[in-house]
């Protein structure tokens, strides 16, 4: 079984600032993904980046980048000069090689303030 | 180049009603995927479909969860003798498969009165 934990409820960023959310899981798969979302208050969840166990190196995708630590078992997003539309619910989730489906965390509100 | 389609955007019932939520995925996607979404909390999986079979139900609550898709395409989660705890976003989700991302729909808000 897979486990998810987003042990920051809220953050709370002044704009142009960078944010790190933090993430850690645990999986006895070798193989698996794991998957940032984020969800604005209008409730569609938007795909953002993604890192597969067998990565060498850390994802990035414009102004997000996935820190993946495999042996702390973390994947910390880092979002860059944070802009108002990040504010949001983020989720962070994995899926294993056999499993397909998504688990989730419990998410981290970001506000970010002008 | 359309993505996830979910019909209706909102969904009002009163209990004991039956309910069928629809998703229409991303062409070509082999991987569907409906979840459930309590108010402040993540999605919780419910059922994944691999083309027209239904490969892992053990997220659906009860009996009274029922989804299909069969033709590998369109596929409609039902819901029979609806309770007041059925009340969600429920959401649906497409992928190419294996470890591949899975793009979601705008959700159907359900509410039971």
């Amino acid at each position: 079984a897979q486990k998810i934990t987003q042990t920051q409820p809220g953050m709370f960023v002044q704009e142009k600032e960078a944010v790190t959310l933090d993430c850690t899981y645990d999986t006895s798969d070798p193989s698996y993904g794991l998957f940032w979302y984020k969800q604005p208050s209008s409730g569609e969840m938007i795909f953002l980046i993604y890192q597969g166990s067998y990565d060498q190196q850390n994802a990035t995708e414009g102004r997000y980048s996935l820190n993946f630590q495999k042996a702390r078992k973390s994947a910390n997003l880092v979002i860059s000069a944070s802009q108002l539309g990040d504010s949001a619910m983020y989720f962070c989730a994995i899926t294993a090689q056999g499993a397909q489906k998504l688990v989730f965390g419990q998410g981290t509100r970001l506000t970010i303030n002008p | 180049g359309a993505g996830v389609s979910q019909s209706p955007r909102y969904k009002v019932a009163k209990r004991g009603q039956d309910v069928a939520l629809r998703c229409d995925p991303i062409s070509g996607h082999v991987s569907l995927f409906w979840y459930q979404q309590a108010l402040g909390q993540g999605p919780e999986f419910l059922t994944y479909f691999q083309n027209e079979a239904q490969l892992d139900k053990s997220g659906l609550p009860s009996d009274r969860f029922f989804a299909e898709r069969p033709e590998g395409s369109v596929s409609t989660l039902k819901i029979q003798r609806t309770q007041q705890e059925d009340s969600a976003v429920y959401l649906c989700a497409s992928s190419l498969g294996g470890l591949s991302p899975q793009h979601f729909g705008d959700g159907t808000r359900l509410s039971i009165l």
